[in-house]
């Protein structure tokens, strides 16, 4: 697509339940981020994919979190267990290799936990 | 590690005027780039303006210009003729240049919330 695609838009989860987020970057982008925005706060680094080299994952918050990036192209974000801290924007974005490479965003997936 | 400071929370402007969104920074790094994203209800992260520490010319992009002040660590944002469409929450991140390392991640500062009024 023209852009980074995010699903679902909207979450409303149950407490202990998990949760998937997927991401589709934008076609050829070799980079791919995970950032999560709370309520109040700025976005909050979660996880980098550079090609087939291994993630960064320093920014997931506990082992609650993890993220994989099939065929170099889509990611999913998962969440398990979720808590109600965990409600927030989690926003995917994408960019060619490289520090010169412009970051292009989604719209992000709201996930609200009750 | 690297911080971005925005001390406005909330700023609001009448339409057709002029506002500067303030972004202070910290690091010990002499090559980084310097953003100022835009994200309107939509929550969709737009890119507004970019600056590279290495020049001193300050960036502009019609209406939106930046003031950077690389000894200071400032990098305010000025918007001229102000819109109604440029309401929305402004992000200043920061991305080093240093090869290698973790120069990939943007370091945001947590918004200014910015209203416009007919």
């Amino acid at each position: 697509g023209a852009g980074v695609s995010q699903s679902p838009s909207n979450k409303v989860t149950e407490k202990g339940k998990d949760v998937e987020l997927r991401c589709d970057p934008i076609s050829g982008h070799t980079a791919l981020y995970w950032y999560r925005q709370s309520l109040g706060q700025g976005l909050e680094f979660l996880i980098y994919f550079q090609g087939n080299s291994a993630p960064d994952k320093s920014g997931l918050p506990s082992d609650r979190f993890s993220a994989e990036r099939t065929g170099g192209s889509v990611s999913t974000l998962t969440i398990q267990r979720t808590q109600q801290e965990d409600s927030a924007v989690y926003l995917c974005a994408s960019s060619l290799q490289g520090v010169l490479g412009t970051i292009y965003f989604g719209e992000g997936s709201w996930l609200t936990v009750v | 590690a690297q911080t971005v400071t925005q001390s406005q929370p909330e700023m609001s402007v009448q339409e057709a005027e002029t506002v500067t969104l303030s972004c202070t920074y910290d690091t010990s790094e002499s090559d980084y780039y310097l953003f100022w994203y835009k994200q309107p209800p939509s929550r969709q992260m737009i890119l507004v303006i970019r600056q590279e520490a290495y020049k001193q010319q300050n960036a502009t992009e019609n209406r939106f210009s930046v003031n950077f002040q690389k000894a200071a660590k400032s990098f305010s944002l000025k918007i001229s003729d102000s819109q109604l469409g440029d309401a929305a929450m402004y992000f200043c991140a920061y991305r080093s240049a240093v090869s290698g390392g973790s120069n990939y991640k943007l370091t945001f500062g947590k918004g200014t919330l910015l209203t416009v009024n007919p």
